[in-house]
């Protein structure tokens, strides 16, 4: 089983500062991890795939990076949009498809 | 624009069953693998299921094997979920998900409903 965990679980941060998440696999994945946004009573919404390529129609201030079992997900002078939460997925073990718990960003 | 719309949700007691869908447009349907993944109250996000763009291959979480079938009707354009046996542990928002991929299933999703509520 892969396991898939993010920190921290809850991050407090002011608008316009920037926010460093991490996500850690118990197996390495490769470069086959993607990053959602999810908002309550909103449907996911893919950020990241391949761990660094931003999604159609996803702004420059959201940044990924990492391979094997470390990644992470940058984002560059938090909007007032961008507090929700965000979950990794792995995706290079099929057909065991694994989100990570999630991460929080609050406003601090 | 792509859509996906599911319905189906609802109040089951346990032991019971449910059919979720999941109606799909503006997109070739053929060419997309679909997933669901579900969201118990108060937890992350967890995958369900898969089923190949043409049908020929279907995954599931090993919590559901057994008790869940994923389906879809080419003519549709609608992909299903077919629940049954159904336990508490299964109350969630049931979230359907086109894969990235075209001809081919890469995993993750670009595209997802709005969800919906299953009580159990």
């Amino acid at each position: 089983e892969i396991v898939v965990t993010q920190s921290p679980a809850t991050l407090s941060v002011s608008p316009g500062e920037s926010a460093t998440l991490s996500c850690r696999t118990s197996q390495g994945v490769g470069h086959y991890l993607a990053w959602y946004q999810k908002k309550s009573g909103q449907a996911p919404r893919l950020l990241i795939f391949d761990a660094s390529t931003r999604a159609t129609g996803i702004p420059a201030r959201f940044s990924g990076s990492g391979s094997g079992t470390e990644f992470t997900l940058t984002i560059s002078s938090l909007q007032s949009e961008d507090f929700a939460i965000y979950y990794c997925q792995q995706y290079n073990f099929w057909p065991l498809l694994s989100f990570g718990g999630g991460t929080k960003v609050e406003i601090k | 624009q792509v859509q996906l719309v599911e319905s189906g949700g609802g109040v089951v007691q346990p032991g019971g069953s449910l059919r979720l869908s999941c109606a799909t447009s503006g997109f070739t349907f053929t060419s997309h693998g679909m997933h669901w993944v579900r969201q118990a109250p108060g937890k992350g996000l967890e995958w369900v299921a898969v089923i190949w763009f043409d049908g020929s291959s279907e995954y599931y979480e090993e919590s559901v094997k057994g008790r869940f079938t994923i389906s879809r009707d080419t003519a549709a354009n609608t992909v299903y979920l077919q629940m049954s046996s159904l336990r508490a542990e299964d109350t969630a928002v049931y979230y359907c998900a086109r894969d990235s991929g075209r001809r081919t299933v890469y995993g993750y999703s670009d595209v997802w409903g709005r969800g919906t509520l299953v009580t159990v």
